[in-house]
């Protein structure tokens, strides 16, 4: 258990609709990272958030937005829905303390299925 | 931007040795992941690598070479349980920012045979 958790672990929905996935990061990190992964695709990361600011955008879509709130935990939103946004997504944290290791702990992830 | 290359998959025979590579190209290097990803779970941290040379962690090793680009993942006495994608995945920090995310490889799977 990594301590990184993350609901819904399931959702399946329909295309055009809109989804939020939601992350509580490990006890004391203050950075939170969102990651899609698609069947046999490597991790593609979407965005950063660093004790609720934004920090870094990857291949995130214009459809799909974040945020972290005053508690740190994230929300990932998922509007106008297609069949190729169906993937696992994977939200992790980690310390965000300059030097060190910092290594990303991972959420069990979300599996979504547009149908 | 970066660029991750590891191979895609390998086969390895229970009790034996296996070494994964992954090359990379990224500036601002800051640091060498290897995580280990069971299908459909979530990746577990195996190691890290900042500067050159061997990190051992029990039955993994993990090499880095920053001048080459370079680094290896290498398991030992393989079990059955170690078939899993092992993915590279590099860090680079812009200091001001602060962005700390990885840029993963497409991951190697691994499929150890009795």
């Amino acid at each position: 258990d990594s301590g990184v958790t993350q609901t819904p672990k399931h959702l399946i929905t329909a295309t055009g609709q809109r989804v939020t996935l939601r992350c509580s990061p490990r006890s004391g990190d203050l950075s939170v990272y969102w990651y899609q992964q698609s069947l046999d695709q490597g991790l593609q990361f979407l965005i950063q958030y660093y004790n609720g600011e934004e920090r870094a955008k990857g291949n995130i879509l214009e459809r799909f937005s974040a945020q972290q709130f005053p508690d740190l935990h994230s929300e990932l939103n998922l509007s106008s829905l297609e069949l190729g946004d169906s993937a696992l997504y994977f939200c992790a944290s980690s310390g965000g303390t300059a030097g060190g290791t910092n290594e990303q702990f991972f959420g069990p992830g979300t599996r979504l299925t547009v149908l | 931007g970066q660029n991750i290359d590891q191979p895609t998959e390998m086969t390895a025979t229970e009790g034996a040795i296996v070494q994964i590579n992954c090359t990379y190209q990224t500036s601002g290097f800051n640091g060498l992941f290897w995580y280990q990803q069971h299908a459909g779970e979530a990746p577990t941290f195996l190691s890290y690598n900042v500067l050159d040379g061997l990190e051992e962690k029990g039955r993994f090793s993990s090499f880095l070479s920053r001048s080459k680009g370079y680094s290896y993942l290498l398991l030992k006495e393989l079990q059955m349980k170690d078939s899993a994608s092992y993915l590279c995945a590099v860090r680079d920090t812009q200091e001001d920012t602060g962005r700390r995310a990885l840029t993963f490889g497409s991951g190697t799977r691994l499929q150890v045979q009795p």
